[in-house]
């Protein structure tokens, strides 16, 4: 079974703070992203990666930033944090080798508080 | 830019019933579209993935449907339990000219009573 896993799955944190949110997948998976969820908003993606060292801005970039330097895992980088980034975090990942494996696989979640 | 409408909002009915939610998307240039559950708190839950050039897929009770080039898609799920009680998410993907990037509609809240 394909597993992704968060490095926290509450965080509460001090305006102004950097902020790092680690995701790690198990299986292998080209791509992986970050997500946030927001009530009324829906899932909106911040960044995605397609391949060690490689990014993409997603919808919603501004504020965040990402590192990518082993193909297992993403980190979220949030360099000074603010109050309208308290949120869910999640991150996914999903193969591009068989059309067959493209979905994407979801970690549990990280909920953020920025106070 | 994708914008993908799900109907309804909210939805709760008895258990053993069988019942539809709807997807609808505006760009129908899509490569798949993706089905999931979540469960409060919790992660998305992939439940069915249907590629661009199939009508349908099935797993178990749950059968998801796709009509590209009207711009939908149904799930259909039978014999409802109180255990499939969750939001569903439907999420077209590879709009825009990027295969894997998906766009998630704000789901359709699903109760099922004992």
């Amino acid at each position: 079974d394909v597993k992704v896993t968060q490095s926290s799955r509450y965080l509460v944190k001090r305006t102004g703070e950097k902020v790092f949110l680690e995701c790690v997948q198990d299986m292998d998976h080209e791509n992986m992203f970050w997500y946030r969820q927001d009530p009324g908003l829906g899932l909106r993606l911040i960044y995605f990666s397609y391949d060690v060292k490689m990014k993409e801005k997603g919808d919603i970039p501004e504020g965040y930033s990402v590192s990518r330097e082993k193909k297992e895992r993403f980190s979220l980088i949030l360099e000074s944090a603010s109050t309208n980034q308290t949120s869910m975090y999640l991150c996914a990942s999903s193969s591009i080798k068989d059309t067959s494996l493209e979905t994407q696989y979801f970690g549990p979640g990280t909920r953020l508080l920025v106070l | 830019k994708q914008e993908v409408t799900q109907i309804p909002a909210a939805l709760s009915v008895p258990e053993g019933e069988n019942l539809v939610l709807n997807c609808s998307f505006t760009d129908s240039a899509i490569y798949n579209l993706q089905w999931f559950r979540q469960d409060p708190g919790k992660g998305l839950t992939s439940l069915l993935l249907i590629q661009s050039s199939q009508r349908e897929q099935t797993s178990g009770r749950l059968n998801a449907s796709l009509d590209k080039s009207s711009g939908r898609s149904t799930l259909y799920i039978a014999a409802s339990q109180p255990g499939d009680s969750a939001t569903y998410l439907c999420a077209p993907g590879g709009s825009g000219g990027s295969n894997y990037k998906l766009t998630f509609g704000k789901g359709t809240l699903l109760t099922v009573n004992p």
